[in-house]
């Protein structure tokens, strides 16, 4: 039972357009939703991140919303550069946040 | 402070062996996750201690799972008699509280194979 998932294994987006990246949950207990991007080799680094009181973070070129009704969230890149290219991993936690539930992750390849 | 280390960064042992890995967290991070990655997965949760307090176990750590973090500092995590189905990517991550305004810190991760 995924209880979040992103749909899209993999992204390809032109230098200096918009990389779209999306995830959906179904736990209505979950209030709290993170992103992380992932190096070959590296661990996952935090990105951003949202409260369920919100319906958009935004920091520098990274912005998340957060659609509670439809249980999904997405992160905007503008614009997409080279160095963004990785997998991006979508969390999320309930209001105890003793555990991340992570998504599958979606590889972001960003085209010179 | 470096971050989150572990060790080692990878291990290769044979089915049936026991293996043990340790994480050393950021000093003032006060809880400790375990977390494993499979090919093509996200991170799964397998455990996670405030201090030296072991709160939280994922079903997914079965009997032949043990972690500790004595003195609530660093951690081991062991895995007896290995399988194939064990090899994967073992994630630690630490924290302060909650923080859930900045997310945890991960290491760079022990990549276990059982052959």
């Amino acid at each position: 039972d995924q209880q979040v998932k992103q749909n899209s294994p993999s992204l390809s987006v032109q230098e200096g357009r918009i990389s779209i990246l999306n995830c959906d949950y179904t736990n209505s207990m979950f209030d709290y939703f993170l992103w992380y991007k992932k190096y070959p080799a590296e661990g996952p680094t935090f990105l951003i991140s949202i409260s369920s009181i919100k319906d958009k973070n935004e920091d520098g070129r990274f912005t998340v919303f957060l659609n509670k009704s439809a249980k999904h969230l997405s992160l905007h890149i503008v614009p997409s550069q080279p160095g963004d290219s990785a997998v991006y991993f979508c969390a999320a936690t309930d209001n105890a946040g003793n555990m991340l539930t992570f998504g599958g992750g979606t590889r972001l390849m960003v085209k010179p | 402070d470096t971050g989150v280390s572990q060790d080692p960064r990878h291990k290769i042992t044979k089915r049936g062996q026991n293996v043990t890995f340790r994480c050393d967290p950021i000093s003032e991070h006060n809880r400790l996750y375990w977390y494993r990655q499979t090919l093509g997965q996200g991170p799964e949760f397998l455990t996670y201690f405030q201090n030296e307090a072991q709160l939280e176990k994922s079903r997914l750590l079965s009997d032949r799972f043990s972690a500790e973090r004595p003195k609530g500092s660093f951690s081991t995590l062991e895995i007896q008699r290995t399988e194939q189905g064990d090899s994967a990517m073992y994630l630690c991550a630490s924290s302060w509280d909650r923080s859930s305004t900045i997310g945890y810190t991960f290491g760079s991760g022990t990549r276990l194979t059982v052959v």
